[in-house]
């Protein structure tokens, strides 16, 4: 099983709302990470877990919050949404914590906030 | 700071015909290099690596790259293109230090002509 899988694959939310979006992967992984896709734009970090605890932040307003549960799932809670925040989010995972680059990626969660 | 360069934002080629996307980085020692696939509507796969070793690697989906560390660059190559290779290619580079980050080249947009 070399897959991550992202739900929901769509979301369309208010921006008094709350919401999560789930990543799972079964490879194993040490490491989990969430990055904010634009469109026609490279991905940008928002967070990594290592061994389950939060490693890295990239300065991420507190409107998303990230968990993990276990190394298996990794979960971003959305509150109080902008409408800047529409993107693709995309879960990654990696074999080791400490960062090797070699990520892989779910298909995303196309999050619409109106 | 370490940076990545992707000259070209978009190319088109015919079916069959060969392709090379080009990639400059910067940065001070050797590098971890990579570069990525985003199909529409679909997550980041990775093609190939660069660590160290031969500076041709070979990648999934019949594609190479080269390093050269004179040119500080990181080609990506495929003899013939095929109509489903039509997406969004990025080159990033992994940074040093404790908490290693991918650093994304902006992307090359690839479309095939039948």
């Amino acid at each position: 099983d070399t897959e991550v899988t992202q739900t929901p694959k769509h979301l369309v939310m208010g921006m008094t709302n709350k919401k999560s979006l789930k990543c799972e992967q079964h490879m194993g992984h040490r490491a989990m990470y969430w990055y904010k896709q634009k469109a026609k734009k490279p991905p940008e970090l928002m967070f990594v877990y290592s061994y389950e605890k939060l490693s890295i932040n990239e300065s991420v307003p507190s409107r998303f919050s990230p968990e993990c549960p276990n190394s298996s799932l990794l979960n971003l809670h959305l509150h109080a949404l902008q409408p800047e925040d529409s993107a693709l989010y995309l879960c990654a995972s990696s074999q080791k914590g400490g960062g090797t680059g070699e990520l892989f990626f779910g298909e995303g969660s196309r999050l619409t906030v109106l | 700071a370490q940076s990545v360069t992707q000259p070209d934002i978009h190319i088109t080629v015919s079916e069959g015909a060969s392709l090379e996307l080009r990639c400059n980085y910067s940065y001070g020692a050797t590098p971890y290099l990579f570069w990525y696939v985003q199909s529409p509507g679909q997550g980041l796969q990775l093609l190939l690596k660069y660590f160290s070793g031969d500076t041709l690697v070979q990648g999934i989906k019949g594609f190479e790259a080269e390093f050269k560390r004179s040119q500080s660059s990181f080609n990506l190559r495929k003899p013939s293109v095929h109509w489903s290779d039509a997406a969004e290619y990025f080159c990033a580079v992994m940074n040093a230090g404790n908490n290693r980050k991918l650093i994304w080249g902006l992307g090359t947009s690839l479309a095939v002509n039948p």
